[in-house]
């Protein structure tokens, strides 16, 4: 059963980058079936989708986020990392990393139109001197 | 950027059946999936690609996509079913809606 569990630091000084690591065991993640993906929830707000990556490097970020966020792979770890420069105090969340299922071709490859499955139990960062 | 909206808050009485919509324009062309999400627990699915159902949720949960209207339809309501559902859909990129809280009463 894959099982997926989110570490970093709980605290990030604004204007800092932010760098998230996620641990995957139980399946491979080299896997062609999957993209892996960082999502986050501010208190008291809902969900917002970060971005995702597929094994073969092609990624998808959230449009607001994307001049900030970088997603990669270290397959020889089983890990995806998230990181995020230029923190500010509206990127306090949890952090959640999740395997996100492709559906369909877009883009000249698998699409990621699916659900996210599983989710890690995901990680408190907060952004504040 | 595409947007999907869901109602606040929805309540329902013990037993009965809750409708919560994700509405969108023409969503019924996209796939969507619903969460439910736990305080202090991870968002789980319990509907993707509109209809279908993850081994594991209870046939009490299903999903059904048509026109700007996507529904998630909770029959026989129970106290454990009370949590924050999100619908989630692809429009050139992940698009979740606000999260709907949903009250047994």
């Amino acid at each position: 059963q894959l099982q997926i569990q989110e570490s970093g630091p709980g605290l990030v000084k604004p204007s800092e980058t932010l760098s998230l690591t996620c641990s995957v065991s139980g399946g491979s993640i080299r896997s062609s079936d999957y993209f892996w993906g960082w999502l986050r929830q501010p208190p008291g707000k809902g969900l917002e989708w970060v971005g995702s990556l597929f094994y073969d490097g092609r990624s998808y970020y959230n449009p607001s986020l994307k001049s900030r966020v970088t997603i990669s792979i270290d397959a020889t770890k089983q890990e995806v990392s998230l990181k995020m420069t230029s923190t500010v105090a509206a990127d306090t969340a949890l952090y959640y990393c999740a395997r996100h299922w492709p559906v369909g071709y877009c883009n000249g490859g698998s699409c990621p139109r699916g659900r996210f499955d599983p989710w890690g139990p995901g990680v408190l960062v907060v952004v504040s001197s | 950027s595409y947007e999907v909206t869901q109602p606040l808050s929805v309540s329902v009485a013990l037993g009965q059946t809750a409708t919560i919509t994700c509405e969108g324009y023409n969503i019924g062309s996209q796939n969507v999936h619903w969460y439910q999400h736990k305080p202090g627990q991870a968002p789980v699915v319990i509907i993707f690609r509109d209809h279908n159902r993850p081994s594991g949720i209870p046939e009490r949960f299903s999903g059904s996509n048509l026109g700007n209207t996507a529904t998630l339809t909770i029959h026989r309501a129970q106290l454990e079913d009370e949590a924050d559902y999100y619908c989630q859909v692809w429009e050139t990129s992940v698009v979740f809606g606000g999260g709907t809280k949903l009250t047994v009463l």
